[in-house]
């Protein structure tokens, strides 16, 4: 299954409101992750099974989908956001992740 | 508090073989999926392979670029998890993380490791 991200990359400012979206190349259901990643660090799981915030995320996070669209939203942009943000199918192994969205000041 | 910590990187030459070692804590490791995720300098996330847990017979499955030159193990009494890499090419540069997935079976990687660099060069 691939999975395809868009915007590769996205500038926005604090505050702001921001959407990234992923497509699978079949229908996955719900079947679908988020992680966050800074730099030099390990991803960080945000959202799974596409809406459900991971404990300790701030709900300034959501995500929406089902099938093969889905819709990260990061409300109210804060300086800690930016970041690059990974999706990931759990539909079913080989285990597929976008190519990543940068997400810059 | 579940740690997850990576060793045996380094530098290899083309063709050589290396092992890593991923020890975990902080959880009953026998009861969890265990998964090995790379990231080449700059790239994206790479899926490599996970290996099921004692219920599910340790059961493996590979991504289909290295599955023929990569083997997953696990050593539940040790609360280890392996990666056995053989036959390296340039291409196997990354840093390699140890993951813990979120609940049993669901795919879904909740605990990584701090990772570790493997670089194959001559």
């Amino acid at each position: 299954i691939q999975m395809t991200q868009s915007p590769s990359s996205l500038s926005a400012s604090v505050g702001d409101r921001v959407n990234i979206t992923c497509r699978a190349s079949q229908t996955i259901t719900r079947h679908l992750n988020w992680y966050q990643q800074k730099p030099g660090k390990a991803p960080k799981l945000l959202i799974y099974t596409t809406s459900n915030l991971q404990g300790g995320v701030p709900s300034r996070f959501s995500g929406r989908g089902s099938g093969t669209g889905f819709t990260l939203t990061i409300s109210d942009l804060q300086p800690e956001d930016f970041a690059t943000y990974f999706c990931q199918q759990s539909f079913g192994p080989p285990l597929t992740f976008g190519q990543g969205t940068k997400l810059e000041i | 508090e579940v740690q997850l910590v990576e060793s045996g990187g380094g530098l290899v030459q083309p063709g050589g073989s290396l092992r890593l070692t991923c020890v975990a804590s902080g959880f009953t490791f026998s009861n969890h999926y265990m998964d090995w995720v790379r990231q080449a300098p700059g790239k994206g996330l790479e899926w490599l392979g996970l290996s099921r847990n004692k219920a599910s017979n340790y059961v493996t499955e590979y991504a289909a670029s290295v599955k023929d030159r990569f083997t997953i193990s696990r050593d539940d009494s040790k609360a280890s998890l392996y990666l056995q890499m053989n036959n390296l090419k340039a291409e196997d540069t990354a840093i390699y993380y140890c993951v813990r997935q979120k609940g049993f079976g669901d795919l879904i990687f909740e605990y990584w490791g701090q990772g570790i660099l493997v670089t194959v060069s001559s």
